[in-house]
């Protein structure tokens, strides 16, 4: 089944500065990548995803990039604010797998002032 | 529309009782989910139903775990007998085909077995 590999598990940057989160899938077929938000306590919501037909996909201050090739993505955060601060995480959906969606195992990201 | 609703949305039980998660999707969804997330763990997914029938029970933990819809609106997980390990925070969601994949999550059941 697919695997998915999110790096780094904890993240701290300064107000301001841009946040980059990493993952790798297995499965060459997954063909849709979602990036969920988790505030503590709270639900996991999306925030941002791409399918397999675009490498990249900008909303304001975060987008996400595919390197199908390499079966990488990430998200970017730019100028980074305190309500940014969450756990983020990806995750990958195989062609033909229903909508069953496989997570990677979660980024702590704290933005400081 | 409200959202995946769930319930109860805490719970504390002793070791051994029964405990009955329930889920209600948003109307339209014909895909259902429950993912358990733990520290450990992270998100894990249990089991996933499409038009109200199973289709991968892989995650179930043990036989302990079983997951029922027996609608379209409905859905439970059930967990007899139950241990301090299953000490853990139960999410069900929902997604619709043709809605391009998006999973929306309710707000989870936070269990803890003591």
């Amino acid at each position: 089944g697919e695997n998915v590999e999110q790096h780094p598990s904890t993240l701290s940057v300064q107000e301001g500065d841009s946040a980059v989160i990493k993952c790798t899938y297995s499965d060459s077929a997954s063909n849709y990548f979602p990036w969920y938000k988790q505030e503590l306590g709270k639900r996991p919501q999306l925030i941002i995803d791409i399918r397999s037909n675009v490498g990249e996909k900008k909303d304001q201050r975060i987008a996400v990039t595919l390197n199908k090739t390499a079966k990488h993505f990430s998200l970017h955060i730019t100028e980074t604010q305190p309500e940014d601060s969450a756990v983020y995480f990806c995750a990958a959906k195989i062609t033909g797998g229903g909508n069953k969606l496989t997570f990677g195992t979660g980024t702590q990201l704290k933005v400081e002032l | 529309d409200a959202g995946v609703i769930q319930s109860p949305r805490h719970e504390v039980t002793e070791m051994g009782q029964e405990v009955t998660l329930r889920c209600k999707p948003i109307s339209g969804h014909d895909y259902l989910f429950w993912y358990r997330q733990t520290m450990m763990r992270g998100l894990e997914l249990l089991i996933y139903f499409n038009n109200n029938v199973p289709i991968d029970d892989s995650g179930m933990p043990e036989d302990r775990f079983s997951a029922k819809m027996p609608n379209a609106s409905f859905s439970t997980l059930k967990i007899q007998p139950s241990e301090p390990r299953d000490s853990a925070v139960y999410f069900c969601a929902s997604s619709y085909q043709g809605s391009g994949n998006t999973i929306y999550f309710g707000e989870g059941s936070w269990l803890t077995v003591v």
